[in-house]
């Protein structure tokens, strides 16, 4: 198993623009959830999903998008992209409401 | 909602001691609680989880321990070595009635020579 997998892995933005992060996991996991971290900060939850069709919004979801057609596929939407969404953004998936596994990250900067 | 407090923000050991990390929760019905490490440039990876029904649970030289009356829980690492250099990540969750882990903010540890 690939486990969790996330694409791109850099990527430069100009304000304004828009762009979709993807994330896919090979696991058959129903929770996936999306989480930015910030330099040298903790990570803050975005978006989540319980399963195919269902997502619900995390703490830090201005700004963003998802959604959940596949149980593999999670992409996040940056609409807009502002220099404040420069961060590293990280997927997990998981079985149950535990444990979380975590795909490489993506690593976004505005300009 | 669950609010987790993380202490210390940094911790600094020589090679060959203890460290001690120590979480609060705020929701007396969290069940689940996992400890992560982040490794610079890296993804968070879990390393040792307990549940509420458990007081201890150990893992080679790292154990956690859990106080559910006084709602925290704590990492312990034992003969520190430098690979355990890293950010630790303390969470918390009410696996009953939430599908989120609550995060704390994160504890960077030094090891030194």
């Amino acid at each position: 198993n690939a486990g969790v997998t996330q694409t791109p892995k850099f990527r430069i933005l100009k304000i304004g623009q828009s762009m979709t992060l993807q994330c896919t996991q090979d696991m058959n996991h129903n929770y996936m959830y999306w989480y930015r971290q910030d330099p040298g900060m903790g990570l803050k939850l975005i978006y989540y999903s319980v399963g195919a069709g269902i997502t619900d919004k995390g703490e830090v979801p201005n700004g963003y998008n998802v959604s959940r057609s596949t149980t593999e596929d999670f992409p996040l939407r940056l609409e807009l992209a502002a220099p404040s969404q420069t961060s590293v953004y990280f997927c997990a998936s998981g079985t149950s409401r535990e444990t979380q596994y975590f795909g490489p990250g993506t690593r976004l900067l505005v300009l | 909602g669950e609010n987790v407090e993380q202490h210390p923000s940094t911790l600094s050991v020589q090679e060959g001691d203890s460290a001690v990390i120590k979480c609060t929760y705020s929701d007396s019905a969290s069940n689940y609680f996992p400890w992560y490490k982040q490794e610079l440039g890296k993804r968070p990876q879990l390393i040792i989880d307990i549940r509420s029904n458990v007081g201890e649970k150990k893992d080679q030289r790292i154990a956690v321990t859990l106080n559910k009356t006084a709602k925290h829980f704590s990492l312990h690492i034992t003969e520190t070595q430098p690979e355990d250099s890293a950010v630790y990540f303390c969470a918390a969750a009410n696996t009953g009635t939430a599908s989120k882990l609550t995060f704390g903010t994160g504890t960077r540890l030094q090891v030194t020579l």
